[in-house]
């Protein structure tokens, strides 16, 4: 079936530093993907909407400025954490919708975020 | 209040037993509703979703859908301890929009 792979799996990093997240399709094309943040015991937020070949799309309330989306080609989406705080810490997960009802949503295995 | 409800739980219950998973929605305009596992530090994976109203049912697992209440339910039968997860129910518009998801129930099976 169609999967999603997300990488790394898990990062600590220094506060001020930057941290990339890459989410590949890999069996099948994706021109979205979504980008979700989850902190402990709450639900999924969506942060933004990547659209391959144009600009994200973010939702109410995310820097885009701080949270840079790439969506170079069909197949990989990247998010990257610029200027990183303990605030900041969370679980990034992607996922990307195999057809447009996205009724079938394949999610990655999430990024554990950790910033000391 | 939010678009879908979930009580965070934790559900315990013993091997074998009958599990019951419910949100509620606000949102008329939902027509999908999913139901997704989710292990600790690992992505959501989709069990099941359905369409409008009405039940699904894949092996164990069963889906409801009640838009008339803006109810969603999940049954597990002879649950296993296996099953011990989060459960997430989502819902979706319909066409090309975003998924809104419940807050997620920890389901804890005993052996």
């Amino acid at each position: 079936g169609a999967v999603v792979s997300q990488h790394p799996s898990w990062v600590i990093c220094k506060s001020g530093t930057s941290v990339k997240i890459e989410c590949r399709s890999l069996d099948f094309q994706a021109t979205t993907m979504f980008w979700y943040r989850q902190f402990p015991k709450q639900s999924l937020m969506l942060m933004a909407t990547s659209n391959e070949g144009s600009k994200a799309t973010y939702e109410q309330g995310v820097e885009k400025d701080k949270f840079l989306i790439n969506h170079a080609s069909l197949t990989l989406s990247t998010l990257t954490v610029t200027s990183a705080h303990p605030e900041d810490s969370s679980f990034y997960i992607c996922s990307a919708p195999l057809d447009r009802g996205n009724t079938e949503a394949f999610f990655g295995q999430g990024t554990r975020l950790t910033v000391v | 209040q939010k678009e879908v409800e979930q009580d965070p739980g934790p559900l315990s219950v013993p091997e074998g037993a009958i599990v019951s998973l419910n949100c509620t929605y606000s949102n008329s305009a939902f027509q999908y509703f999913m139901w997704y596992r989710q292990y600790s530090r690992k992505g959501p994976e989709l069990l099941m979703y359905t369409y409008s109203s009405g039940n699904k049912e894949d092996g164990r697992f069963t889906a409801q859908v009640d838009k008339s209440s803006k109810y969603i339910s999940l049954f597990i039968r002879d649950s296993q301890p296996s099953d011990s997860a989060t459960y997430l129910c989502a819902a979706l518009r319909g066409g090309y929009s975003t998924l809104t998801f419940g807050k997620g129930t920890m389901l804890l099976v005993s052996p």
